[in-house]
């Protein structure tokens, strides 16, 4: 079965070193998402993109955020300067039809951003 | 706005008892509810979706849904709760009038199962 799949599973950074989380939708979908959650709390809209630019992103996602699909499979998240309150679980997700609201939302696994 | 929420943040069930985890909703127009499962450690997981048609909705692991209109409900059920169903579960909506139609995901449910 397609999946979503992310990495590292697991990221461990200084404050202010930049990070970047990287994403492999399942390949014939066209809507991408970022979401994040803090310590097992509320998942997070953080952006989404489709036709390789930004449709929609939070307040949260301020201009330290940036994401990228680099090369039409992976899509990245790129942190420029952690900060402690950047410490999460990262979700990937991606959806197989245009903004379409009778579809699902397939995530990935998730990549735990430790910030020390 | 669109939005979810669950009110209860932590639900405890006997083992083999049947379990509900609650959700309400508040949208404008026609909802698109789901629920997903997130086991510790874990991802989310799809567990089933309302879109139209029949209110009761069948999905993984032996979990259904119930939608209720004048109630605007949408609550997780299972006839018969198993230990491994302990996870967090999220009830959510989608956002049309997000122009990506994102999700939003309501605050989550905690259900131990207990032996």
């Amino acid at each position: 079965e397609p999946e979503v799949t992310q990495t590292p599973s697991h990221q461990v950074t200084q404050m202010g070193q930049e990070v970047i989380l990287r994403c492999v939708p399942i390949s014939n979908h066209l809507y991408f998402y970022w979401y994040r959650q803090i310590l097992g709390q509320k998942v997070e809209f953080l952006v989404s993109f489709y036709n390789n630019e930004i449709s929609e992103k939070s307040e949260i996602f301020d201009d330290q955020f940036s994401v990228e699909r680099p090369d039409g499979s992976n899509f990245t998240l790129k942190i420029r300067s952690t900060k402690l309150e950047d410490s999460a679980m990262y979700f990937c997700a991606s959806s197989e039809r245009k903004g379409a609201r009778d579809t699902e939302a397939f995530f990935g696994q998730g990549t735990r951003l430790t910030v020390v | 706005a669109q939005s979810v929420a669950q009110p209860e943040d932590q639900v405890n069930v006997a083992e083999g008892n049947p379990l509900t985890v609650k959700c309400t909703y508040s949208v404008s127009g026609n909802p698109y509810l789901f629920w997903y499962v997130q086991y510790p450690n874990r991802g989310l997981q799809f567990l089933l979706k309302y879109i139209t048609g029949d209110n009761l909705v069948k999905g993984s692991y032996g979990f259904e849904a119930e939608f209720n209109k004048s109630q605007t409900s949408f609550h997780l059920k299972k006839p018969s709760a198993l230990v491994s169903d302990s996870a967090l579960y999220f009830c959510a909506v989608r956002d049309f009038y997000s122009s990506a139609s994102k999700i939003i995901f309501g605050s989550g449910t905690r259900l131990s199962i207990r032996p």
